[in-house]
Formats: C-alpha cells, sequence, structure tokens
C-alpha cells in the first residue's frame, strides 16, 4: 500500500529565510511525486511535479524539490521565505496505474514569523 | 478558462440526512476524482471517474456513491450522515492520459450536527 509521511505538523520560519519541509514516501514502483499548497479555506494548489528525469524539479513561486529514491524522499525546499508562503503543504504520491488517484501525507503548517 | 467548479461552497445538514455534492471539471477534462478533508488532515482519496465509468474506490463505506455525467460533470452521494462524515469535500479534474496532474476546485464545506 503506498503511504506519506509528513514528519513536521508544524514549521515556523522568520521571512527571509530559508525553508525545507520533508516527505518521505512508500510505493511499489516508480512514484509520481507531488507537493500542493493550500491557504486556509481553499483548494489545493500545484506547486511541483516530479514523474521522471532530473531529481530536482523547479515548481511555482519559488519553490524546488529534490527526488532522492534511495531515501524514499521528495523535500520541498525554498531559499528564502515571503510572508505570503504562509499556508499548509501536502506532499502526495500516485502512479501510472492509479490515474487520478492520489495519496497524501497529513500536512504541514508553514508559519512565517515577520 | 474556468478551473474546477463545486457547489454549494457550504452546506449544513443533520444526521442520518443524504448529501449531494456536485462538480464541474475543467472544460476538456474527462477524469474526475473526490477527495475527503477531514480538518488536520490530509485529503483522503474516495472516487475517481473517467468517462463515467469508476476506475477507483478509496475506503469508504457504501453510503458513499458518486456518478459522472455525459458532459463530465459528476456528483457525490453521501446517505445517512454521521456526525464523522464534516469534512471538505474536494474534486479534482485531469486531462489523461497524464491523469495524475490533478486540478483540484475550492470544495464544498459539510458540517454534520
Amino acid at each position: 500500500a503506498q503511504s506519506v509521511t509528513q514528519p513536521d505538523i508544524h514549521i515556523t520560519v522568520s521571512e527571509g529565510a530559508s525553508l525545507e519541509l520533508r516527505c518521505n514516501y512508500s510505493y511499489g514502483a516508480t512514484p509520481y511525486l507531488f507537493w500542493y499548497v493550500q491557504s486556509p479555506g481553499q483548494g489545493l494548489q500545484l506547486l511541483l511535479k516530479y514523474f521522471s528525469g532530473d531529481t530536482l524539479v523547479q515548481g511555482i513561486k519559488g519553490f524546488e524539490a529534490e527526488f532522492k529514491r534511495s531515501q524514499s524522499s521528495f523535500n520541498l525546499r525554498k531559499p528564502s521565505v515571503h510572508w505570503s508562503d504562509a499556508a499548509e503543504y501536502f506532499c502526495a504520491v500516485g502512479g501510472e496505474t492509479n490515474a487520478g488517484k492520489s495519496t497524501f501525507g497529513d500536512g504541514t503548517t508553514l508559519t512565517v514569523k515577520p | 478558462d474556468a478551473g474546477v467548479t463545486q457547489s454549494p461552497t457550504h452546506l449544513i445538514k443533520t444526521r442520518g440526512q443524504h448529501v449531494t455534492l456536485r462538480c464541474s471539471p475543467i472544460s476538456g477534462h474527462k477524469s474526475v476524482s473526490w477527495y475527503q478533508q477531514v480538518l488536520g488532515q490530509g485529503p483522503q482519496f474516495i472516487f475517481q471517474y473517467y468517462e463515467k465509468e469508476e476506475r477507483g474506490r478509496g475506503n469508504f463505506p457504501d453510503r458513499f456513491s458518486a456518478r459522472q455525467f455525459p458532459n463530465y460533470s459528476s456528483e457525490l452521494n453521501v446517505n445517512a450522515l454521521l456526525l464523522g462524515d464534516s469534512a471538505l469535500y474536494l474534486c479534482a479534474s485531469a486531462l489523461p492520459p497524464v491523469a495524475n496532474e490533478q486540478f483540484f476546485g475550492p470544495g464544498t464545506r459539510l458540517t454534520v450536527l
């Protein structure tokens, strides 16, 4: 069975500081990996995705993520956080045979201090 | 182009009642998935429909059902509502064959009293 673990429930960083959100996954085949952001009361917005190829993927809003197969990880990073980045972040895993179905982690809430 | 739309935005029901939630996918998208997001948790997969056929079902009781119409819009039905059904229900559409790139709607907030 596929699963996603986001070890950090809540992270607080100062504006301008760097950010790394952790994600570990379990999947029996080649994973399709995603990071989404959700603002309060809103739906999910895709930040970036990994299907294959270069293990460092760039996304929107200055985010990037690195796929490490040996560690079953797909950590999200941003070099300099802005106050508007405060939100909830979800990592998800899917697969080609599970079209339209993804398994999500329980999310990490990001607070940005001025 | 319009994104994924869902209706209603908010809904309050009492235990034992029935509810129908609606979703219109992005134009041209033929795959629709439903997710339940309980407060403090990540979305949990309920159903996926593609070309009007059920293509996947999550670990939810038979009180949950769905269908997809010829125009690819979809309904999620929940019977005999329980307090634990209170959640944000998200719909996502996708354009196969890369069906894993999903686009989410804003969700329907269901409160069961």
